[in-house]
């Protein structure tokens, strides 16, 4: 079945460092790759997409690229804030139907 | 726009007790919408899936006499924790999805239920 693999948390960085939160996934087919965050006590956000090969989905400084070669769709900011500090869900969805499936999720705290 | 409400935002009841969480949407039509389950520091499971004016599709291991999902209308769906106990306390969200909601009906999430079962 699909699955979807994300790098162990959580992460600390310092404001304007650099960040890059792993994720791999299995999948039969060609689906679409998600990156959500979550905020304390709150519900998802969809961060940013792609659906298909080669598509870098981008949004608030953070990018990421489908590399359908590596089946990877690394998260990447080149300066975080104070105000990124929240929890991040990779996930993917097949061409088919809506169903969703998840990372593990990666904590991340920004401290000034 | 593609907005989505649950209500309560949080809830604590006695053990034994029911609790009916609802998730609406509030600008669209959800042909679909589905409820998920999270424990702290943990990802989403997702619960069940139920589209408008058919029987919810539970995933495996999931009670349905015990979680009961309702979908009466394309922007309402309820979810209700049947004789709580303890271990059903866990955070709730529900998210929802329309035909033609981009190429990949996305799936726009409720900002989650808090359920404290004393």
């Amino acid at each position: 079945g699909d699955s979807v693999t994300q790098m162990e948390g959580p992460v600390t960085l310092s404001e304007e460092a650099c960040l890059t939160i792993n994720c791999t996934y299995t999948a039969t087919g060609y689906p679409s790759l998600f990156w959500y965050v979550q905020y304390p006590g709150e519900g998802l956000q969809l961060l940013l997409k792609a659906t298909k090969a080669d598509d870098k989905g981008s949004n608030k400084g953070f990018e990421a690229t489908y590399r359908k070669e590596t089946t990877s769709f690394h998260l990447e900011k080149g300066s975080v804030q104070v105000s990124d500090s929240a929890v991040y869900f990779c996930a993917l969805k097949e061409t088919s139907g809506s169903r969703l499936t998840f990372g593990e999720g990666t904590q991340l705290t920004v401290n000034p | 726009g593609a907005v989505v409400s649950q209500h309560p935002s949080w809830v604590i009841c006695k053990s034994g007790t029911s609790v009916k969480i609802e998730c609406r949407s509030l600008d669209f039509q959800a042909t679909t919408m589905f409820w998920y389950r999270q424990f702290p520091k943990q990802s989403l499971m997702l619960m069940a899936t139920s589209n408008e004016g058919s029987k919810a599709t539970y995933e495996q291991g999931v009670e349905k006499d015990k979680f009961l999902i309702n979908h009466a209308s394309l922007t309402l769906s309820t979810l209700t924790v049947t004789s709580a106990h303890p271990e059903d306390s866990s955070f709730y969200i529900c998210s929802a999805s329309f035909r033609g909601g981009g190429s990949y009906n996305e799936q726009f999430f409720g900002p989650g239920t808090r359920l404290t079962v004393l």
